[in-house]
């Protein structure tokens, strides 16, 4: 079945860092790509999504580009704050959404 | 953007009793509503798919009489905990999906997180 594959945490890296979180999946046809954020002691937020080969999601300064050829959807952002601390989901799907096991994400002062 | 509730935000019960989650969507009606599960340090786990007015449909592996789900309304589902035991404990999580598009994208609730002693 569809499944989503993403680096394990904890990602520890200083403010103003470039980031990268990794992640790869599996599926039969081309379902859409998602990456949501949970915050401390919050439920998850729709953080950015991409429909089809080629699209670039892009929101807070996050992007990340489906890429069909090598089945990733890469998290990146240029400059992390502190207020990005939070733990990183990417999902796959259309109907039924299928999450990774998330990467959590602190970031030094 | 869309606002999906859920409540209470935070239960504790005594193993055997039944607690009940309710989950909203407040600014949009759904036909759709999906019950997630998830453990400390993981992912989110689907446990069932709700259809406003229909039964729903459970992923391999939940027990649908033990988690009994309700889709009323298109405002409104409840997820039903029966004779909860500690193994029960978790975070839950609703999500609510657009009536009438093709909307890909679930609006989530903020959990419920369910504690039995």
């Amino acid at each position: 079945g569809d499944s989503v594959t993403q680096m394990e945490g904890p990602v520890t890296l200083s403010e103003e860092a470039f980031l990268t979180i990794n992640c790869t999946y599996t599926a039969t046809g081309y379902p859409s790509l998602f990456w949501y954020v949970q915050y401390p002691g919050e439920g998850l937020q729709l953080l950015l999504k991409a429909t089809k080969a080629d699209d670039k999601g892009s929101n807070k300064g996050f992007e990340a580009t489906y890429r069909k050829e090598t089945t990733s959807f890469h998290l990146e952002k240029g400059s992390v704050q502190v207020s990005d601390s939070a733990v990183y989901f990417c999902a796959l799907g259309d109907d039924k959404i299928i999450f990774g096991k998330g990467t959590r994400l602190h970031i030094l002062p | 953007g869309a606002v999906v509730s859920q409540h209470p935000s935070r239960v504790i019960c005594k193993s055997g009793t039944s607690v009940k989650i309710e989950c909203r969507s407040l600014d949009f009606q759904a036909t759709t509503m999906f019950w997630y599960r998830q453990f400390p340090k993981q992912s989110l786990m689907l446990m069932a798919t709700s259809n406003e007015g229909s039964k729903a449909t459970y992923e391999q592996g939940v027990e649908k009489d033990k988690f009994l789900i309700n889709h009323a309304s298109l405002t409104l589902s409840t997820l039903t905990v029966t004779s909860a035991h500690p193994e029960d404990s978790s975070f839950y999580i609703c999500s609510a999906r657009f009536l009438g598009t093709f909307e890909e994208t679930q609006y989530f609730g903020p959990g419920t997180r369910l504690l039995v002693l």
